[in-house]
């Protein structure tokens, strides 16, 4: 089975660029994550939707970061315009259900470098 | 607000157990997970407690003490391929959302 898919895998942009980060959670999961991972603030996350619907964003870290979900099976994760410590691993990650614990299942990551 | 606590790194020998503790503070708490993250790749899931108790695993075991806000995970006949991050993750009780602690970098030597 194809689990959660990410692309790019790599990215390296000049900052003031837009960058867009996508992801294609498993088939059925119904919960999608978007996390960032930094050595200095280890696994964050950014924010959660269930059923397509954005359900907390509060750990997006400012305006100039925007997530959206059009359908089950797609999500986007855009910075504009970007800037050197926006410079991390991204990860999106995918869930069954909502109401009760399920584990998460991680993508293999973007790799985004800011210059 | 969330306190999640694990020490940064633990050394252990080939075949020897070691003991990976997390103490956490969660309101609303509901469940606790333990992920594995190798160097340069994904979290993997490990295990999940809602329970207070032991839950086994084939070498691997997790802990919960909901009272006290204290997990732990059990490492047994180590092998080389457990060199990793170990995170531990509470959920809240209002749906799935997770926050990871700092994560636990394992060394297993020969």
């Amino acid at each position: 089975d194809a689990g959660v898919i990410q692309s790019p895998r790599h990215e390296v942009t000049e900052m003031g660029q837009e960058v867009t980060l996508r992801c294609k959670p498993i088939s059925g999961h119904n919960s999608l994550f978007w996390y960032r991972q930094t050595m200095m603030r280890g696994l964050e996350l950014l924010i959660y939707f269930n059923n397509n619907v954005p359900i907390d964003d509060s750990g997006m870290p400012e305006d100039r970061f925007s997530a959206k979900m059009p359908n089950a099976s797609f999500s986007t994760l855009k910075i504009q315009p970007s800037e050197p410590r926006d410079s991390a691993v991204y990860f999106c990650a995918s869930s069954l259900g909502r109401g009760r614990d399920q584990p998460q299942h991680f993508g293999d990551g973007t790799r985004l470098s800011i210059l | 607000g969330q306190n999640i606590d694990q020490p940064t790194e633990m050394t252990a020998t080939e075949g020897a157990i070691v003991q990976i503790n997390c103490t956490y503070q969660t309101s609303g708490f509901n469940g606790l997970f333990w992920y594995q993250q190798h160097a340069g790749e994904a979290p993997t899931f490990l295990s999940y407690n809602v329970l207070d108790g032991l839950e086994e695993k084939g070498r691997f075991s997790s802990f919960l003490s909901r009272s006290k806000g204290y997990s732990y995970l059990l490492l047994k006949e180590l092998q080389m391929k457990d060199s990793a991050s170990y995170l531990c993750a509470p959920s809240k009780a209002a749906g799935n959302k997770l926050t990871f602690g700092g994560g636990t970098r394992v060394l297993v030597k020969p």
